[in-house]
């Protein structure tokens, strides 16, 4: 099994382009998340998707968009880059009702 | 504005200590409490979980939860450089089906 897998590892954009960052997920789990992570900030909640065919925004979804593509990928849209999305951003699936999360290895945007 | 509170540290303890992390979160109806561990530029592993029954012994790990003062603390004996780490620590706040994450304690084990 590989896990959650995240595709791109490493990316750099001009502000006002855009890309999607990939997530793909082997373990048969219902739930995926998008999050990101700054310096003494912790990790933030971008959206969540409980079941295949919903989505939910989380704390911080501005700037954002999603896509459950099915059961196994969840994928992250950025329209239109801004420094501001300079961060490292992490999807995580959830087993069953454990609300155990399992993390893909991120993919660190850079944004100038 | 975070409701799972974290010292962010850095806790420096040397070889072969116990390192207690803590852990204070704000609404009392929660259950389920979650330590990751999360190296320098990796993802953060899941270490540790403990619902609202009771304590959690795991080989070094140890979870503890204190209800009465809303806190849930990781303890880990015998300390060992390879610890060396920022511990994050979750918690389905009031049920939540969402986990509210801290900002993580950084924890640095010194031979």
């Amino acid at each position: 099994n590989a896990g959650v897998t995240q595709t791109p590892k490493f990316q750099v954009l001009k502000t006002g382009q855009s890309m999607t960052l990939q997530c793909a997920q082997d373990m048969n789990h219902n739930s995926m998340y998008w999050y990101r992570q700054d310096p003494g900030m912790g990790l933030r909640l971008i959206y969540y998707s409980a079941s295949e065919g919903t989505t939910d925004k989380g704390e911080v979804p501005n700037g954002y968009n999603v896509s459950r593509l099915n059961k196994r990928e969840f994928s992250l849209r950025l329209e239109s880059a801004a420094p501001s999305q300079t961060s490292v951003y992490f999807c995580a699936s959830m087993k069953g009702n454990s609300y155990e999360q399992y993390f893909g290895p991120g993919t660190r945007l850079t944004v100038t | 504005q975070k409701e799972v509170e974290q010292n962010s540290g850095p806790l420096s303890v040397p070889e072969g200590a116990i390192a207690s992390l803590n852990c204070t979160y704000s609404d009392r109806g929660s259950q389920s409490f979650f330590w990751y561990r999360q190296y320098s530029g990796k993802s953060p592993e899941l270490i540790m979980f403990i619902y609202s029954n009771g304590d959690k012994e795991d080989g070094r790990f140890t979870a503890q939860l204190n209800k009465a003062s809303q806190y849930v603390s990781l303890l880990i004996r015998d300390s060992q450089p390879s610890d060396s780490a920022t511990y994050l620590c979750a918690v389905n706040l009031g049920g939540s089906y969402i986990p509210t994450f801290g900002r993580g304690t950084s924890l640095i084990v010194h031979p």
